[in-house]
């Protein structure tokens, strides 16, 4: 299968950790990517993870990945207001030589209260 | 500054016309992909290429023609055989097999 799910909506307030959290299906996946969209722009790559990690940290972000549940986090330390933003993970499969597939989550939108 | 550019950010059409977005990079990507992006259903491809005059269907390539002429350039045309082209179309582009996809800005298509 080929299904990347995410909860639709977050919400928390200022100062606060935000935990975002992604689970897929294939379990042949290589790479796994955080993306930030803000309103009306393109999809800004934040982070990644290799399916051999456990865990990647830059700076206030803290990526977890479970291989063995396929579940993907992202945790943002000491949230902003414009952390505000929708978050997708997404997954590249490989299917051998040049061929390979970036599935994305459906995206979920964190909002930040002041 | 190296980055994609996809051109007009809105684009509005009457229903029946053929419409062509456009997206340039200079980053000396080989690949290069149309998403479609719905509320709530995140991105959905819609074409891709690989190398210059190569190009593959997506997912949802019903409706949509493509064309890969130069390494900078990937258009897009939607045509009147897509039932719904209304949509937030991005266009990405990535220098390796299993490198990130850089995004450009989108295009926001209206089609009444």
């Amino acid at each position: 299968g080929e299904d990347v799910e995410q909860s639709l909506f977050l919400s928390v307030r200022e100062g606060d950790s935000s935990v975002i959290n992604c689970t897929y299906t294939d379990s042949s996946s290589t790479y796994l990517y955080w993306y930030k969209q803000e309103p009306g722009a393109g999809l800004q790559l934040l982070t990644y993870i290799f399916s051999n990690m456990d865990m990647k940290q830059d700076q206030r972000l803290t990526v977890l990945l479970n291989k063995k549940d396929k579940h993907l986090s992202l945790r943002i330390a000491d949230t902003q207001t414009g952390d505000s933003a929708i978050y997708f993970c997404a997954e590249i499969l490989n299917y051998g030589g040049a061929t390979n597939k970036l599935i994305f989550g459906t995206g979920t939108l964190l909002a930040v209260q002041p | 500054d190296g980055g994609i550019t996809q051109s007009p950010k809105y684009l509005f059409r009457k229903e029946g016309q053929n419409v062509t977005l456009s997206c340039e990079q200079n980053l000396n990507h080989d690949a290069m992909y149309w998403y479609r992006q719905d509320p709530g259903q995140g991105l959905r491809l819609i074409y891709y290429s690989q190398i210059v005059n190569d190009f593959q269907k997506g997912d949802i390539a019903e409706g949509y023609s493509v064309s890969r002429e130069k390494k900078e350039s990937f258009p897009l045309t939607v045509t009147s055989a897509q039932k719904n082209p209304t949509a937030f179309y991005l266009c990405a582009s990535t220098e390796g097999t299993l490198s990130p996809l850089h995004f450009g800005n989108g295009t926001r298509l209206t089609v009444t």
